[in-house]
């Protein structure tokens, strides 16, 4: 079974330009995450999908952040304009279903090393 | 208050010695807890979640809930140079469906 693909796997912009993450879940996962980690800090939830509907943005800072999930399968997530405190690794997963009080996984991937200069 | 705490580290521990990891949570509604573990450069990876209050057994890893004291932790037993990474503890509300992510404790297993 495929794991969950981002691209790209690195990303180095200036300050103020835009950029764009993309997602690819596990085949038949309903539910999609994207996670913003900074270095030495926990995954900090930024929003969650269940197929195209977003069940929590409450942590996406919306002035900039911007994220899809058209089709119910795979996401963008999108920062425009990118500022310097948003370098950090942009993580997607996904579980089969929506993880409510336990017995679901969520898969990671690899993640995107974002560097804003 | 972070929601979810955990000592940032490093924990240094000998090869087969016992690591002990603690997390604490400040949201009594919380209902289950994961523990996973994060190699430099990748991506988490769950290694137990558990639900009830007591004990939970994996192979070499142990986790322990005490809902009364808002208290998680993991051991690892037989600690091997391979467990060295950031464990990650994280708390999902029974009402919510949000996984909330402590800081991470970096153990350090040495030969």
């Amino acid at each position: 079974e495929a794991g969950v693909a981002q691209s790209p796997r690195y990303k180095i912009i200036e300050k103020r330009q835009s950029v764009a993450f993309w997602c690819n879940p596990i085949s038949g996962h309903a539910t999609l995450y994207w996670y913003q980690q900074i270095l030495g800090q926990g995954p900090k939830l930024l929003i969650q999908f269940q197929n195209n509907g977003v069940v929590d943005d409450s942590q996406l800072p919306k002035d900039r952040f911007s994220a899809e999930r058209l089709k119910g399968v795979d996401s963008t997530l999108k920062i425009q304009p990118a500022k310097l405190e948003d370098s950090a690794v942009y993580l997607c997963a996904s579980s089969l279903r929506r993880i409510t009080s336990g017995g679901e996984t969520q898969y990671f991937g690899p993640g995107t090393r974002l560097l804003v200069l | 208050q972070k929601e979810v705490e955990q000592n940032s580290g490093p924990l240094s521990v000998p090869e087969g010695a016992i690591a002990s990891l603690n997390c604490t949570y400040s949201d009594r509604g919380s209902q289950s807890f994961f523990w996973y573990r994060q190699y430099s450069g990748k991506s988490p990876e769950l290694i137990m979640s558990i639900y009830s209050n007591g004990d939970k057994e994996d192979g070499r890893f142990t986790a322990q809930l005490n809902k009364a004291s808002q208290y998680v932790s993991l051991l690892i037993r037989d600690s091997q140079p391979s467990d060295s990474a950031t464990y990650l503890c994280a708390a999902i509300k029974a009402a919510g469906n949000k996984l909330t992510f402590g800081g991470g404790t970096r153990v350090l297993v040495k030969p």
